[in-house]
């Protein structure tokens, strides 16, 4: 079975600066896609970024970028130029290939952008 | 730009009463999902849905749980017999398995509170 570990409960960030978060994924399938979601405290999940497993490139997405080691098994989500609106929880997810389309979710890191 | 959406916001029931929470997926949409997120913790899967059939599900769906797809446009979950750890926010979501990424979209969520 499929897992994703955010170690990260809490994160701190000055406005302006950039910020990475923390994830990794366990599966023993070759092909799945990773995907960073933002819970602000009103509730909504918000859909970020993007990776695929055979891409080859790091996904962005304006200020998201996603950091893919796929030897580390890690798909660390780098925020640039951080803004107080950032500031939520943020979901590392996995979804592998074929018939199986749950999401499975990390426990999230929540983050703070400090004025 | 489309989007999930979900009523009601927020529900309040006794232990023991059914609900409904409705979802209105994206229009062009072929997957729905619904998704739960007990306070403070991860969110969960549920239930996929495809071609007015589930697709897959938890074993937190067990027979209180079912799905439906009443009309072109609504989709449902209905909880039997509510019980007080079934409290939680649910989302539904949504996606287009014709695109590569076939990311799920979710809406806003219903917050369910069991007395």
């Amino acid at each position: 079975a499929q897992k994703i570990t955010q170690t990260q409960p809490g994160m701190f960030v000055q406005e302006k600066e950039a910020v990475t978060l923390d994830c990794t994924y366990d599966t023993s399938d070759q092909s799945y896609g990773l995907f960073w979601y933002k819970q602000p405290s009103s509730g909504e999940m918000i859909f970020l970024i993007y990776q695929g497993s055979y891409d080859e490139q790091n996904a962005t997405e304006g200020r998201y970028s996603l950091n893919f080691q796929k030897a580390r098994k890690s798909a660390n989500l780098v925020i640039s130029a951080s803004q107080l609106g950032d500031s939520a929880m943020y979901f590392c997810a996995m979804r592998l290939s074929g018939s199986a389309r749950q999401l499975t979710f990390g426990s999230g890191t929540q983050l703070t952008v400090l004025p | 730009e489309p989007e999930v959406t979900q009523t009601p916001s927020h529900q309040v029931t006794q232990m023991g009463q059914e609900v409904i929470l409705r979802c209105v997926p994206i229009s062009n949409h072929l997957y729905f999902y619904w998704y739960r997120q007990i306070l403070g913790q991860k969110v969960e899967f549920l239930v996929s849905f495809y071609n007015n059939e589930i697709s897959e599900k938890s074993e937190i769906f067990d027979d209180q749980f079912s799905v439906e797809r009443p009309d072109g446009s609504n989709f449902t979950l209905k909880i039997r017999s509510t019980k007080l750890e079934d409290s939680a926010m649910y989302f539904c979501a949504s996606s287009d398995p014709v695109l590569t990424t076939d990311t799920q979209y979710f809406g806003p969520g219903t917050r369910l509170t069991v007395l």
